[in-house]
């Protein structure tokens, strides 16, 4: 069975600072990746996907992610967070070709970001 | 786009009762949707895979008679949660799966079930 582990479960930072949530999973097979975001109160938004290709993905708001295969790991970064970046991450993997197209999400990171 | 939508987003009902919740996809078809349960301060976690027009897959531990679902159509998904009690009180979220987009979920804003 797949699983998927967020290194970190509180992340405080100043606004204009570097943000990087690890994010690994275990899975011997293909993946998909994804991030999402839930911003207080608000339901769960796609950032980000990774199926296939350049392992450095480009989502929404100025976040990316890399795939690094031989570590299992998909890291999400921002260079410079806002104030408006606080909110919830979830890492998730899809294996594929898993019956039902399963999602297994992370933890969770709880990120504040303080003006 | 991609838009899905649950109703009702919050329920309070007293214990014994049967409540339903209904996942729609708005703008698109969606043959698959999948039922989440999110406790305060947690992840999310799977409940049940519902497919268009069969059976729901559930997860392990998870009783099927409890919480029957059902898959009427390609825009809606309903969870019932039947015979309620307080330990059944959570977030509920449900997600359609939008094919063609290499099965992305799009994810609904959740109902608030709290059993008296």
């Amino acid at each position: 069975a797949q699983s998927v582990s967020q290194h970190n479960h509180h992340v405080i930072l100043s606004e204009a600072a570097s943000l990087e949530l690890g994010c690994n999973y275990s899975y011997g097979g293909t993946v998909n990746l994804f991030w999402y975001v839930q911003y207080p109160g608000q339901h769960l938004q796609l950032l980000l996907k990774y199926f296939s290709g350049d392992p450095l993905v480009k989502g929404i708001k100025g976040f990316e992610a890399e795939f690094i295969k031989s570590k299992f790991s998909f890291n999400l970064r921002k260079p410079s967070v806002q104030w408006s970046d606080t909110a919830e991450y979830f890492c998730a993997v899809n294996a594929r070709g898993a019956a039902g197209n399963k999602l297994t999400f992370g933890g969770g990171t709880r990120v504040l970001v303080k003006p | 786009g991609a838009v899905v939508s649950q109703h009702p987003s919050r329920v309070i009902c007293k214990s014994g009762t049967s409540v339903k919740i209904e996942c729609r996809s708005l703008d698109f078809q969606a043959t698959t949707m999948f039922w989440y349960r999110q406790f305060p301060k947690q992840s999310l976690m799977l409940m049940a895979t519902s497919n268009e027009g069969s059976k729901a897959t559930y997860e392990q531990g998870v009783e099927k008679d409890k919480f029957l679902i059902n898959h009427a159509s390609l825009t809606l998904s309903t969870l019932t949660v039947t015979s309620a009690h307080p330990e059944d009180s959570s977030f509920y979220i449900c997600s359609a799966e939008l094919a063609g987009a290499g099965d992305t979920q799009y994810f609904g804003p959740g109902t608030r079930l709290t059993v008296l």
